[in-house]
Formats: C-alpha cells, structure tokens, sequence
C-alpha cells in the first residue's frame, strides 16, 4: 500500500505570513502532485512536479519535488485569506496514472 | 475549462438498497476514475476504466461495486447493497491520455452518498 503523510494536518496562521507544508511516502512515484479541495468540490490540480530536484513556483506558492522523488513540499510566500483550503499532495504512479492521494493539510489564512 | 459533472449531488439511501451514482466525464477523454472521501478522511481511490474494462482497483472495490459506460457518455458507479461504512463524498474523474506525466485530471464536484 502506498502512503503519503502529510504535516502538518492543521495550520492556522495571520495573513501575510509563509508557511510549508511536508508530503512524504516510503514509495517512489512517477510524479507527485498538489491539489487544493474547497468544501463540498472535488480536488482541483495545482501542479505537477515530475524530475527529482524539481521546483515549480506557481504566483506566491513553490513547489519541491525530493531528488528521490518520494517526498515534496508546499511553500507559500506572505498568505493571504484566499489560500485557506485544503492541500492535497498526491503520488503518481502505474501505466494508467493512479492518483493516490495524501492525508491532507487543512489551512487557514486569518485576516 | 470543461468539466466532469455528477448527478445526484446528494443520495440518501437505505441501507441493503442499490444506488447508482452518474457521471458525464469530459467528451474527448478516455480514461477514467472512480474516487471516495469519507468525511474527515482522505481521498481514496476505487477504480480505473479504460477501453470499456476495470484497468485497476483497490482493494475497497468490492463485488458490491461495479463500473460502467453504458452509452459512450456516461459513466457509472453502481453499489449493489449498500452498507453504513458506504457512506461518503463519491468523485469522478477523467483524464484524456495517460502517456504525458502532467497530464491532468479533472474531478467532478462529487455524489454525497449518506446510507441509513
């Protein structure tokens, strides 16, 4: 079974500060993934990171990719209220691409 | 941007009842996908079908639960007695190809299935 855990679950933090989140699993995927879920909608794709070492910058939010390509992370750069949601760090793997996703990262920007 | 839609949004059931949950994934895609999130959990992966068959499943993708594709548009989820613990967000999702790594997948806004 492949897992991925993310950290922290809960992060409440005041507008303008920068926060990161963690996705690691013991299993290597093709590519990772990070996806944001609003409430009642389903995940809606951020970025997909496939090469070790890669870092993709999508406006304030930096994604990581591990050289070993079993981890990643979430940076965003001076929050802001519209980031709250939930992230969602998602392995790629198989010949038809299964998604497995991670156990999620709640956030929440306060004004 | 094109979407995945799902109808109901929400079904509530008996338990022992069978429910099918639609789906009308994006008109030029070719694979597609089967997910649930039970409240407070994360998303699960249930199935994928390609070319009119199951191409992988998890191991929560009992004989209860079956797919199809009955008419080239639509796509189905069937549980055929529903139990309590079958309780959950159900999304479907849809990819045009597999072969390009960053090739994205599209989720509908889900079936919120609640078994009494």
């Amino acid at each position: 079974t492949q897992l991925l855990e993310q950290s922290p679950q809960f992060l409440s933090i005041q507008e303008g500060e920068n926060l990161t989140v963690y996705c690691n699993s013991s299993s290597v995927f093709s590519s990772l993934q990070w996806y944001r879920q609003e409430p009642g909608e389903g995940p809606v794709l951020l970025v997909t990171v496939v090469t070790g070492g890669e870092v993709k910058k999508l406006k304030r939010l930096t994604f990581q990719f591990g050289d070993a390509r079993k981890d990643s992370s979430l940076h965003i750069t001076a929050a802001q209220p519209g980031d709250t949601g939930l992230y969602l760090c998602a392995g790629v793997s198989g010949g038809y691409q299964k998604v497995t996703f991670g156990t999620g990262t709640k956030l929440q920007v306060i004004p | 941007e094109p979407e995945v839609t799902q109808t109901p949004s929400h079904q509530v059931t008996q338990m022992g009842q069978e429910v099918i949950l639609r789906c009308v994934p994006i008109s030029n895609h070719l694979y597609f996908y089967w997910y649930r999130q039970i409240l407070g959990q994360k998303v699960e992966f249930l199935v994928s079908f390609y070319n009119n068959e199951i191409s992988e499943k998890s191991e929560i993708f009992d004989d209860q639960f079956s797919v199809e594709r009955p008419d080239g548009s639509n796509f189905t989820l069937k549980i055929r007695s529903t139990k309590l613990e079958d309780s959950a967000m159900y999304f479907c999702a849809s990819r045009y190809r597999v072969s390009r790594a960053n090739e994205k997948l599209f989720f509908g806004s889900g079936t919120q299935l609640s078994v009494l």
